[in-house]
């Protein structure tokens, strides 16, 4: 079967650095997504990998190992405004999106 | 406005009734999807479409129908409504199956 796991909850303090991670299991693999989702609002687009390494886009970093089905979302400088869930999508062989059911991040001042 | 909408933001039904949630897109992307997004599950695909008057099941078909009929609106239609459809549904779209998706603002439907 086709499986996304993401830890449910973590807890971070505002100007600190999180890590969230994400493994995969899915019939296939084309690319991996990362989103953000505050509460009450739609997902909007982080990253995309493709290739194995980090992705850097600003206090956003993004890395894949393709061989390890393991990714995962840097966040640096912690904002209040980081406060929001994040989801791990991977896009399997027929290019449809597989979901993990997302990481809430909590922000501590 | 440009982007993608959803309507109606919110809905409460009954069993049984027949429901049809609206989007609306101005992008002209050719794909659309439609989600649902349920507690402790990731986002689910009910079914999408990949032009006009094309369309395909996702994960969680049963219970739902789409038509496709511009390329700018993909209806979701309940036929029956059930209490486990109670759920926020998500309308994408994306220029094509491998870039980004974006997301319309979401439904939040109640079946009592």
């Amino acid at each position: 079967g086709q499986n996304i796991d993401q830890p449910t909850e973590m807890t971070a303090t505002e100007g600190a650095i999180v890590q969230i991670n994400c493994t995969y299991q899915t019939s296939g693999f084309n690319g991996l997504f990362w989103y953000q989702q505050h509460a009450g609002e739609a997902p909007t687009f982080l990253s995309y990998n493709v290739l194995d390494g980090l992705e850097e886009k600003g206090r956003f970093s993004s890395f894949l190992s393709r061989s390890k089905g393991y990714s995962y979302l840097l966040l640096k400088e912690l904002q209040m405004k980081d406060s929001a869930s994040y989801l791990c999508a991977v896009e399997d062989s027929n290019y449809q999106l597989i979901w993990g059911a997302g990481t809430k991040l909590i922000i501590k001042p | 406005d440009a982007g993608i909408t959803q309507s109606p933001r919110y809905k409460i039904t009954e069993t049984g009734r027949q429901v049809t949630l609206m989007c609306h897109q101005t992008w002209s992307h050719s794909y659309m999807f439609w989600y649902r997004q349920d507690l402790g599950h990731g986002l689910r695909l009910i079914y999408y479409s990949a032009a006009a008057d094309i369309t395909d099941k996702g994960e969680v078909p049963d219970g739902y129908v789409v038509s496709r009929s511009k390329t700018e609106n993909f209806p979701l239609t309940l036929e029956s409504a059930t209490r486990s459809q109670t759920s926020v549904y998500f309308c994408a779209s994306s220029e094509d199956e491998v870039n980004e998706q974006f997301f319309g603002p979401g439904t939040r439907l109640t079946v009592l």
